[in-house]
């Protein structure tokens, strides 16, 4: 089966950093994606991780470990328009139109 | 900015009833999905629909449900007789070939909140 694991609340101080963690079992793997949902919004792309290592986009970076099959998400320098749920997701296989699976998400919620 | 389009943006129908949802997504996509959530709930896998036909399904999408490009525009779901189960947000997204894999990065529309009564 496939499963993806995050905390379900973490709370954070604007201009803080904090991380969001998420660790995968999946049948295939493509890739590791994070996306960001305010409430009563869409999921909006965040970043992509198809190799180990970090990838930086402005305040956001995400980060990739195959061989432990985890990955986070670091937002630094919070702002309280940051608060919003957050999930991680995988894209398990390499067919004509990969499907994405969604972790449970993550709620962020930013203290000024 | 190109921008996944759905309609209606909210829907209450009754318990057996057949709903259409629709969607236009972004123009020069090739891959386009449906989603639901429910509410407080995480984002729940459909289907994947490309060069005309279903590539992948979830076991939700049962007999129950259908998915339609009528247009060279239109994608829409089908739910065939609604159940008190079936409320949710149901949201449309497209990707665009050239990724890594198809579907890493997929744009989403701001959804349908189906209510079944």
């Amino acid at each position: 089966g496939q499963s993806l694991e995050q905390p379900s609340e973490v709370t954070a101080v604007e201009g803080a950093i904090v991380q969001i963690n998420c660790t995968y079992q999946t049948s295939g793997f493509y890739g590791l994606s994070w996306y960001q949902q305010h409430d009563g919004g869409a999921p909006t792309f965040l970043s992509y991780n198809g190799l180990d290592g970090l990838e930086e986009t402005g305040r956001f970076s995400s980060f990739l470990s195959r061989s432990d099959s985890y990955g986070y998400l670091l937002l630094q320098e919070l702002q309280m328009k940051d608060s919003a749920s957050y999930f991680c997701a995988v894209s398990d296989s390499y067919s004509s139109a990969s499907k994405i699976i969604f972790g449970s998400g993550t709620r962020l919620s930013i203290r000024p | 900015e190109p921008e996944v389009t759905q309609t209606p943006s909210h829907q209450v129908t009754q318990m057996g009833q057949e709903v259409i949802l629709r969607c236009v997504p972004i123009s020069n996509h090739l891959y386009f999905y449906w989603y639901r959530q429910i509410l407080g709930q995480k984002v729940e896998f459909l289907v994947s629909f490309y060069n005309n036909e279903i590539s992948e399904k979830s076991e939700i999408f049962d007999d129950q449900f259908s998915v339609e490009r009528p247009d060279g525009s239109n994608f829409t779901l089908k739910i065939r007789s609604t159940k008190l189960e079936d409320s949710a947000m149901y949201f449309c997204a497209s990707s665009y070939p050239g990724q890594v894999a198809p579907g890493t990065e997929a744009f989403f529309g701001q959804g349908t909140r189906l209510t079944v009564v």
